[in-house]
């Protein structure tokens, strides 16, 4: 069955690093792939969408890759800011596929 | 403002007593879906709807009903409801499609406890 891994369940870095969350998957061919911000007790907000096709994508302070061959996403937060602490969730859509979700990872930024 | 609604947000109940779940949204979107979250489990799609009449079963459907009259409500059914349904309830909505090349907009949630 499809499954979909991140790397960890939380991550801890200091605030400035560049935060590093990992999205690995098995028996799914994504077409696009998604990630999404959670906050506590709030709905998923959406962040960036990579086509199967692209290698990386860039939006301000984040950055998202995608290899098909690893099956991994890598997903970069540059500069962290406390601000940026939240649960991060990787979504895969792909033709006659069911959309899923990763389980997520806890992101905390620490002054 | 462009946004999902969900009602009611919080809900406790006993085990057997219908229940219905109201989503909706002002953004002309085509698709919408209804997903569960629980711990260690993360979000799981229980239906989904491509357009009005049109819906379809994701990963989780059993024990849920869901209807697609007007574009802009998807309202979730629990018509006999059980313990193992206690869990968080989004609904979602896109533009089109399958809800996958479309970024999706979340509504705030539904908890449900199932007594």
């Amino acid at each position: 069955s499809q499954k979909i891994e991140q790397n960890s369940e939380a991550l801890n870095i200091q605030e400035g690093k560049t935060a590093t969350l990992t999205c690995n998957y098995t028996n799914y061919s994504p077409a696009y792939l998604q990630w999404y911000r959670q906050d506590p007790g709030r709905g998923p907000v959406f962040l960036l969408l990579i086509r199967e096709n692209e290698k990386e994508k860039r939006k301000e302070r984040l950055k998202v890759t995608f290899d098909t061959t690893l099956k991994q996403s890598l997903f970069h937060i540059t500069a962290s800011q406390p601000a940026d602490s939240a649960t991060y969730l990787c979504a895969l859509g792909g033709y006659g596929q069911n959309f899923v979700f990763g389980p997520g990872t806890r992101l905390s930024v620490l002054p | 403002e462009a946004q999902v609604t969900q009602n009611p947000r919080y809900l406790i109940t006993v085990t057997g007593k219908k229940l219905t779940v109201t989503c909706s949204q002002n953004m002309n979107h085509e698709y919408m879906s209804w997903y569960r979250q629980d711990p260690g489990l993360g979000l799981r799609q229980i239906y989904y709807s491509m357009n009005v009449e049109v819906t379809d079963k994701g990963d989780v459907p059993e024990g849920y009903k869901v209807s697609r009259k007007e574009k802009r409500n998807f309202p979730l059914i629990l018509e006999s409801p059980s313990p193992n349904q206690t869990s968080l309830y989004f609904c979602a909505s896109s533009l089109f499609g399958q809800g996958w090349y479309n970024e999706q907009f979340f509504g705030p949630g539904t908890r449900l406890t199932v007594l």
